[in-house]
């Protein structure tokens, strides 16, 4: 069974940094590509990031480009969002998600981004 | 930039059939995915690759494509039913619909 775990989230000032992790099992890592998918309190879902298996591909949002970045430590089985320069738009639910052909098919629990002053 | 448009809300007695649509200039040229999203919880993809059901998602949930609209159909609908939905977009920016709340009343 396909687990996802996140962590990292809290409260941030803006302008702040803050890495997101999230932790992965019950498939085998580097074979899948894996996304950030974020959702501003009482909002609707937004894609903000994907990853290739081998991390050698990664693309962004426009929202988000050049102020954050995906990685993955394929031997820890681990995915990550670095995020700096954050922004108050920037709050919201971050989740990880796996992809399986044109679809979502897996999400972690989530880990909550607070950006406030 | 490539959008899709959903309804904020559409509401369904017990038993009925639920649909709920989704349109998009270019949604043709691309695959659809729907999600659902109980409160407090996370999103459960439904249908994927337009039509197609996950295992474990019941048989009443359906999904079609014609022209610029997608349409996710829930046939006799029950409360537990009740959640937001959201389509989806394979292109280059994976864009989701705003959402809709399926209200079972």
């Amino acid at each position: 069974e396909v687990h996802l775990l996140e962590s990292g989230g809290g409260l941030i000032e803006p302008g702040g940094s803050l890495r997101l992790s999230c932790a992965a099992s019950g498939f085998i890592f580097g074979d899948y590509a894996l996304s950030w998918i974020r959702q501003a309190p009482g909002k609707g879902l937004e894609w903000v990031s994907s990853i290739s298996g081998s991390g050698g591909n990664t693309y962004y949002a426009d929202s988000v480009k050049g102020r954050f970045t995906i990685s993955r430590d394929n031997s820890k089985n681990t995915l990550y969002l670095q995020m700096d320069s954050l922004r108050v738009e920037d709050m919201g639910m971050y989740y990880c998600a796996k992809p399986e052909g044109w679809g979502w098919h897996s999400w972690g629990q989530g880990t909550l981004v607070t950006v406030s002053s | 930039s490539f959008e899709l448009t959903q309804p904020p809300s559409v509401s369904v007695s017990p038993g009925q059939t639920a649909n709920i649509p989704c349109s998009g200039d270019k949604l043709g040229e691309t695959f659809i995915c729907w999600y659902q999203q109980r409160p407090g919880q996370s999103p459960v993809l439904v249908i994927y690759q337009d039509t197609n059901r996950p295992s474990g998602i019941p048989e009443r949930f359906s999904a079609s494509v014609s022209g610029d609209t997608a349409t996710l159909t829930i046939s006799g609908t029950q409360p537990i039913d009740e959640a937001d939905y959201y389509c989806q977009a394979w292109d280059n920016t994976r864009v989701f619909g705003g959402g809709t709340k399926l209200i079972v009343l």
